[in-house]
């Protein structure tokens, strides 16, 4: 089956910082990426949706320049956390598109903390 | 808009008891997908079922089975002879057949009792 991952699985980092998080298609071409967020116990949240080559399209609500998305080939995205603050301290899942199937895969997610 | 509505934030369960837990979806699309996620522990997000909403007979896989009722917008999921190891957050979404975008529902925490 498809696959994809995540790097970092976990991160800390110290408030003011930036992280990056990257999400790469593994056995697959996706065309368009999805980052969401969780909080504990809570469902996810689609933050944006990212498709290769272009501007990433954001939910409302969520600031683009905080949180930037680079979709710069057809396996990877990344997600930059923009000066960090403790209330970014969240569960980071992106997901994958493949076209071909018509079908999208998760990650296995990544928790920042932000001291 | 489209909204996923799972009115159980806590199921339980006895081992090898069957359980179902429920799931309503509001769209004015005819042509869409509904599934089931199963998040464990690890956080991992795994496709339990997908259910086409054009099609007519409910999906089955192995012990989960769903009771997909179009012109009620219900979309239940049934566990079967439960084990230990079915024990997780259990989310409902909803994506449009052409559309990228899913649409989760809050979550229902599944427990099993040995």
């Amino acid at each position: 089956g498809a696959v994809v991952s995540q790097h970092p699985s976990w991160v800390i980092c110290k408030s003011g910082t930036s992280v990056k998080i990257e999400c790469r298609s593994l056995d697959f071409q996706a065309t368009t990426m999805f980052w969401y967020r969780q909080f504990p116990k809570q469902s996810l949240m689609l933050m944006a949706t990212s498709n290769e080559g272009s501007k990433a399209t954001y939910e409302q609500g969520v600031e683009k320049d905080k949180f930037l998305i680079n979709h710069a080939s057809l396996t990877l995205s990344t997600l930059t956390v923009t000066s960090a603050h403790p209330e970014d301290s969240s569960f980071y899942i992106c997901s994958a598109r493949d076209r071909a199937w018509n079908e999208q895969f998760f990650g296995p997610g990544t928790r920042l903390t932000v001291l | 808009a489209q909204t996923v509505t799972q009115s159980q934030p806590e199921m339980s369960v006895q081992e090898a008891e069957t359980v179902t837990l429920s799931c309503t979806y509001d769209t004015s699309e005819s042509d869409y997908y509904l599934f089931w996620y199963k998040q464990p522990p690890s956080r991992q997000m795994i496709l339990v079922i997908r259910q086409e909403a054009y099609k007519q007979q409910n999906a089955t896989e192995n012990r989960f089975s769903v009771n997909f009722q179009k012109a009620a917008k219900s979309f239940s999921l049934k566990i079967s002879d439960s084990q230990l190891g079915d024990a997780a957050m259990y989310f409902c979404a909803y994506r449009v057949f052409t559309g990228n975008q899913f649409y989760f529902g809050t979550g229902t925490s599944l427990t099993v009792i040995p």
